[in-house]
């Protein structure tokens, strides 16, 4: 199956700071990838839907302004959680899909983002 | 809109004996369904999907789900419980928009016993 990195896979930060993920797709490119937040024994909240070239479409409650993200290229999108709060404390995992490949998405293997 | 029920937050089975899953969704067109399953600390694998063709659709480490209609029903099974089998399985549904959107249900943990 196609494969998505994502990185860093932990990150502990002071709160206050920004912390970038990133989200690369490695043989195939995608034009739309997904941002997914899960709290600890808790189901996948999308977040966002990140779109090559455009905006972010961003899910109803999720701030776009403290959840920053870009997709600059076919096979890179980043979230950055900017000025970051003990809060943000949370497990973030994205995923994209290759075009035509029947609606199948294929995630990274998450970011634990602990916030002090 | 879609949505997707799974019942049982926390199955509990011996090794070797069957593993069931349940899965109920929602939706408004033809849906396309997935299970996956995410070890501690770690992002999601698919184990299977399904995508109208068969009903019946069998994927990954022995595991397979039946699509049934009537019932709105998309359950996984395995017929013999390994100790790896040991994880969070998430059952999914897309509308087969062209953003491939998902709708995760809550999760089930799944225990196995020695």
């Amino acid at each position: 199956g196609a494969v998505v990195s994502q990185h860093p896979s932990r990150v502990i930060c002071k709160s206050g700071t920004s912390v970038k993920i990133e989200c690369r797709s490695l043989d195939f490119q995608a034009t739309t990838m997904f941002w997914y937040r899960q709290f600890p024994k808790q189901s996948l909240m999308l977040m966002a839907t990140s779109n090559e070239g455009s905006k972010a479409t961003y899910e109803q409650g999720v701030e776009k302004d403290k959840f920053l993200i870009n997709h600059a290229s076919l096979t890179l999108s980043t979230l950055t959680v900017t000025s970051a709060h003990p809060e943000d404390s949370s497990f973030y995992i994205c995923s994209a899909g290759p075009p035509g490949g029947g609606n199948i998405q294929y995630f990274g293997a998450g970011t634990r983002l602990s916030v002090l | 809109a879609q949505s997707v029920t799974q019942l049982g937050s926390h199955v509990s089975v011996s090794e070797g004996a069957l593993v069931l899953l349940r899965c109920n969704y929602s939706s408004s067109v033809p849906p396309y369904l997935f299970w996956y399953v995410q070890y501690p600390n770690q992002g999601l694998q698919l184990l299977l999907k399904y995508t109208s063709a068969a009903t019946l659709v069998k994927g990954i480490n022995g595991f397979e789900a039946e699509f049934k209609k009537s019932e709105t029903s998309f359950h996984l099974t395995k017929p013999s419980a390994h100790m790896s089998d040991a994880a969070e399985y998430f059952c999914a549904v897309s509308d087969g928009g062209s953003n491939y959107k998902l709708t995760f249900g809550k999760g089930t943990l799944l225990t196995v016993n020695p």
